[in-house]
């Protein structure tokens, strides 16, 4: 069965350090990579995504996620966060030939001014 | 922009009462989903729907319902609500294209309290 697995349930960072939230899959066919945030009182918004060619993807606030097969990771980093990066980040998965969304359990990021 | 609109942000019911929850989205997108959402078990599928009047289960349908009568909404149906159903609740919605390939669009979310 699919899986996705996010390491850190709680990842609390200085503003303007470097963060990398973590993502693990499991699956033995291709698959599209997707990361979702969910600021406070919020529902979920797409963030990012990966579904073939360059493996480094980028968001438009500073974003950057890689997919990497042989270590079926999907990691997410930014190299200097803001306080309004505070935000729940989910890891989510689908197979290229199945509508169905596997979600990770959520990694919740904190930006300590 | 998609819009996805759920019809309440928060809700308190009585056990055993039955709980309809809204969903409306104006993308005109073919496939909707609920999930419930629990601190530390992520976002779980409750029901999916591919099309009008089409519905499919999910991980958790136990307890619950759903009903597609337009191409628009989506409506969960708890026919008797438990405690245990104390939870966030959140529509959303897709295409069915290879261009918006697993893209979901989320609504605000329902917090749903069962007393």
């Amino acid at each position: 069965a699919q899986s996705v697995t996010q390491l850190d349930s709680q990842v609390p960072v200085f503003e303007e350090a470097p963060v990398e939230l973590r993502c693990n899959y499991s699956s033995s066919v291709s698959v599209y990579l997707f990361w979702y945030v969910q600021y406070p009182n919020q529902g979920l918004q797409l963030l990012l995504k990966y579904l073939s060619g360059s493996t480094l993807v980028e968001s438009i606030n500073g974003f950057e996620a890689e997919f990497n097969k042989s270590q079926t990771s999907f990691h997410l980093r930014k190299p200097s966060v803001h306080i309004s990066d505070t935000a729940e980040y989910f890891c989510a998965v689908r197979r290229t030939s199945y509508d169905k969304v596997i979600f990770g359990p959520g990694t919740s990021l904190s930006v300590i001014p | 922009d998609v819009k996805v609109t759920q019809s309440s942000r928060y809700l308190v019911k009585r056990t055993g009462e039955k709980v309809f929850l809204e969903c409306v989205q104006d993308m005109d997108h073919e496939n909707m989903f609920w999930y419930r959402q629990d601190p530390g078990l992520g976002l779980r599928l409750i029901y999916f729907s591919y099309d009008v009047k089409m519905k499919e289960k999910g991980d958790i349908p136990e307890g619950y319902s759903v009903s597609r009568e337009k191409k628009e909404r989506f409506s969960l149906i708890l026919e008797s609500a438990s405690t245990n159903q104390t939870s966030m609740y959140l529509c959303a919605s897709s295409f069915s294209s290879v261009v918006g390939l697993g893209e979901q669009y989320f609504g605000p979310g329902t917090r749903l309290t069962v007393t």
